[in-house]
This record gives C-alpha cells, structure tokens and sequence, in this order.
C-alpha cells in the first residue's frame, strides 16, 4: 500500500475487554514497530520485529499485552482485560531495513479508550 | 534508562517571530530525529542529525545536533500558521535496534 495502515482508527471498549489492533506495513518493509501515546505526550517504545521474529518487547507495559506479525507483514497487538491506564493512541511504524539511519513511517494510529 | 526532555512544552506565537525548541539528554545518542505530528495523524519524520555539531537546514527550520551527541535543537524562523502542530524529538541508540526514544513532545500554536 502507500503508506501504514492500522485499524481501527478508533476503538472504545468496556474495561476487561480484549482488543486486538490492526497494522499493516508498507510492502516489503522489514522492521516494525509498536509505540503507545498517551495524551499530550511524545510516542514511547512497546516493541519491535524484524521480520517476523520479535526482536525487542522490552516496552510492553504488562504481561496482557501481546504482539505478533507471524508471516513478517501484517501485525497486531492485543491487550487481554484492558483497563482505564491503557487509553491511549496506539501507533505503528515499519521501515525498509533495520538500519537506523532509515527512516521509520507512520501510521495514523487507533485511539483506544477503555471505560 | 534514556531519557529526552525537550522544551517547552507548550509555545504560543504571533506569526513572524522565531522560536527555538529545545531537546536534551544525559544519554548519548548515535542519532537524532526530528517529527511533526499533526492531530490524529502519526508523527512524520523533518531530518535525521547524525554527527556531533551537525546543522540541516529544511527551509525555514535549522536543526542542530550538539557537539557531544546528547542534545539537539530546532529553530523556525518567521514562523507561519501552517507550522502549527506537535514536535517531537527523538533518540536513537545503535545498540538498540530501530528503537527510538521520543521526548514529550512541543505544541506549536502560530497565530495568524
């Protein structure tokens, strides 16, 4: 596709609920990142893949967080009894390489808001 | 841990003026990122800084990595409205992946 996409943009779910977010990268891109942002703050780390083998989860906040790419393209991460702390905008982000000096694109996110 | 703080937080100007944000680290950083993130949309990469002392000019904005690769500013000069939006910087560690460490964050409102 052009760009990153994730679905859904917008999620609300009733406290204990599960979710499970969408990401699909741009084609053929090798890297792929999970950020969480909460309001009015700057995007932090939850987790990385190259390919399909995750090679960094050192950000996931719990243990009820979960992400996978099992075929090294399409993602998801899912949050297992969610709670009112993990209302945020969830943000994916896949580059062509794992070279740092590559850039990282963006995806428009999916703002999850758990009541 | 790696820590960026970046300031202000919050900056509010008449269109025209210049304006300097700010971003610093007790961490050293194999580089540095600048993004612009309108709202609901993800953060969209301005410029990479990779050498300490480093200065890249994107029109109206200069960007400048410190000597010793732990902090970075962004100066826009005769700012307009449509540089209104979320800037943020963000750090990068050669040992650790692609994995960027982003500050809070700067809204920029530019007042017409």
């Amino acid at each position: 596709g052009a760009g990153v996409s994730q679905s859904p943009r917008y999620k609300v779910a009733k406290r204990g609920q599960d979710v499970a977010l969408r990401c699909d990268p741009i084609s053929g891109h090798v890297s792929l990142f999970w950020y969480q942002q909460a309001l009015g703050q700057g995007p932090e780390f939850l987790t990385y893949f190259q390919n399909e083998a995750q090679l960094d989860k050192s950000g996931l906040p719990s243990d009820r967080f979960f992400a996978e790419r099992p075929e090294g393209s399409v993602s998801t991460l899912k949050i297992q009894r969610t709670q009112q702390e993990d209302s945020a905008v969830y943000l994916c982000a896949s580059s062509a390489d794992r070279g740092l000096r590559t850039e990282a694109f963006f995806g428009q996110g999916t703002r999850l808001t758990v009541v | 841990t790696q820590l960026l703080e970046q300031s202000p937080q919050f900056l509010s100007i008449q269109e025209g003026e210049n304006l300097t944000v700010y971003c610093n680290s007790s961490s050293v950083f194999s580089s540095l990122q600048w993004y612009r993130q309108e709202p609901g949309e993800g953060p969209v990469l301005l410029v990479t800084v990779v050498t300490g002392g480093e200065v890249k000019k994107l029109k109206r904005l200069t960007f400048q990595f410190g000597d010793a690769r732990k902090d970075s500013s962004l100066h826009i000069t005769a700012a307009q409205p449509g540089d209104t939006g979320l800037y943020l910087c963000a750090g990068a560690d050669d040992n650790q992946g692609g994995k960027l460490i982003f500050g809070q964050g700067t809204e920029l409102s530019v007042k017409p």
